[in-house]
């Protein structure tokens, strides 16, 4: 499967536990996008990561989230202390580059603060 | 600030009929418009996209139409199928592909 990887697909936590999310983006692809999706609502952006650049972080919480995309590996979502509102669904996509515009997206990681 | 809107969270088709999902924006630098279609507990797969030189652009059974004047625009698909019963999202985004706007999503079901 040469897709969007991403896991784990389903991680249970407690308040206050560390959850890190994993993607590896599709062979070639150089950038990473980040989106949550919380229930019954739309696809919110979180993070855009090239190759060991943060490029845009706008949608990310200023407090408990952190991204990364090393020159090797594949890119982590962490979220620090989490709380029963960061329960959701988080979707990593690929993009090859700036020339197209189409995103390719994993299956998803769905995160349940307990 | 919901710059992509999707005002109608549900729709419901025969088959075989013409299903029309329907998009606004607010932003006037968006270059570039896609559509997406999620299945439950799957991520979104890529439709067909738009660039804001054209005024449409078809594939197949779909065919996207792009109001620049009316920041607005619009999915269509005929025949529907069952198979086409999804959350339908449409997203925007500029040419320097930063960020993708996404709106809340639409969801499709097509009767037999």
């Amino acid at each position: 499967n040469a897709g969007v990887m991403q896991n784990p697909r389903h991680l249970v936590r407690r308040r206050g536990q560390e959850a890190r999310l994993r993607c590896s983006p599709m062979k070639g692809h150089s950038h990473v996008y980040w989106y949550r999706q919380l229930p019954e609502e739309g696809l919110k952006f979180m993070v855009y990561l090239q190759k060991e650049n943060i490029i845009d972080e706008s949608g990310m919480p200023k407090e408990r989230f952190s991204a990364e995309f090393p020159k090797e590996g594949p890119s982590i979502l962490r979220i620090q202390q989490v709380v029963r509102g960061d329960s959701a669904a988080y979707f990593c996509a690929s993009s090859p580059g700036q020339a197209t515009g189409e995103l390719f997206f994993g299956e998803g990681s769905r995160l349940t603060v307990l | 600030d919901q710059q992509v809107k999707q005002n109608s969270p549900s729709l419901s088709v025969q088959e075989g009929r013409i299903s029309i999902l329907n998009c606004d924006y607010t932003n006037s630098m968006f270059d570039y418009f896609l559509w997406y279609k999620k299945y439950p507990a799957e991520g979104p797969t890529f439709l067909i996209s738009i660039s804001s030189i054209k005024d449409k652009n078809e594939d197949g059974r779909f065919t996207v139409f792009l109001n620049k004047s009316a920041k607005h625009l619009s999915l269509h698909i005929v025949p529907s199928q069952p198979g086409d019963s999804a959350v339908y999202f449409c997203a925007a985004t500029s040419y320097n592909f930063n960020k993708f706007y996404f709106g809340s999503g639409t969801k499709l079901n097509v009767k037999p």
